[in-house]
């Protein structure tokens, strides 16, 4: 059983802030994953990863960046939130294993 | 990553079978048919997965067809919660960027 976690599981910010949201996986995985998800609605793919040094765009555009120095740590970043940032964020990971997915984060910015 | 298409939504009666279908007729010789389900705006939960074999395990059974176009995920015997959102995606080793479609939001009435 994979392992991942996300912190914060909840983050109420202010506009113009700086926040980065954590991913970290136990289990050794190369590919991790970034995904938007707006209450009721699906998932969108924003950054990807297939290892070390690596980082893709997703599907969706994002003001969002993430880095992947450590292969168990995939953290996203935005530089200034702002009020369209409101949503939660899912980190996922996969090896040779299905993907999983933490728990999420929810981010609101007022 | 191939697409998929799936119903909107089902409705589904307490102690009977789920069904649910996916389409998937882009679908590469090397990619995999997986189902995840996700339970309220919990990270998404992976159920099964298969390649061209029927599958089964103790959440459900993955019924694919000869061609590989599509695919049936079954609940032997729902349960209210297996009230969920249900996304069927393919994806092949290979392959970096994994993409959920809309899913099938499953309601199980008692």
């Amino acid at each position: 059983e994979a392992d991942i976690y996300q912190t914060p599981r909840y983050l109420v910010i202010g506009t113009g802030k700086k926040i980065t949201l954590e991913c970290s996986q136990t289990m050794g995985h190369d590919k991790m994953y970034w995904y938007q998800q707006d209450p009721g609605m699906e998932l969108h793919l924003i950054h990807y990863s297939y290892g070390v040094n690596s980082t893709e765009k997703g599907d969706l555009s994002s003001e969002s960046t993430v880095s992947r120095i450590r292969t168990e740590h995939f953290p996203l970043t935005l530089e200034s939130a702002r009020p369209s940032h409101t949503s939660q964020y899912l980190c996922a990971s996969s090896g040779t294993s299905p993907l999983h997915f933490g728990n999420g984060t929810r981010l609101t910015v007022t | 990553d191939a697409k998929t298409t799936q119903p909107t939504s089902m409705d589904c009666a307490e102690g009977r079978a789920a069904n649910l279908p996916c389409n998937h007729s882009t679908i590469s010789g090397n990619e995999y048919v997986y189902w995840y389900r996700q339970i309220h705006s919990q990270g998404p939960q992976y159920i099964i997965h298969g390649l061209k074999n029927n599958e089964t395990n103790e959440m459900a059974s993955l019924i694919i067809t000869e061609d590989r176009k599509s695919s049936t995920l079954i609940l032997p015997h729902a349960t209210l919660r297996d009230t969920a959102v249900y996304y069927c995606i393919v994806f092949g080793a290979a392959g970096n960027k994994l993409t959920f479609g809309g899913g099938t939001r499953v309601l199980v009435k008692p």
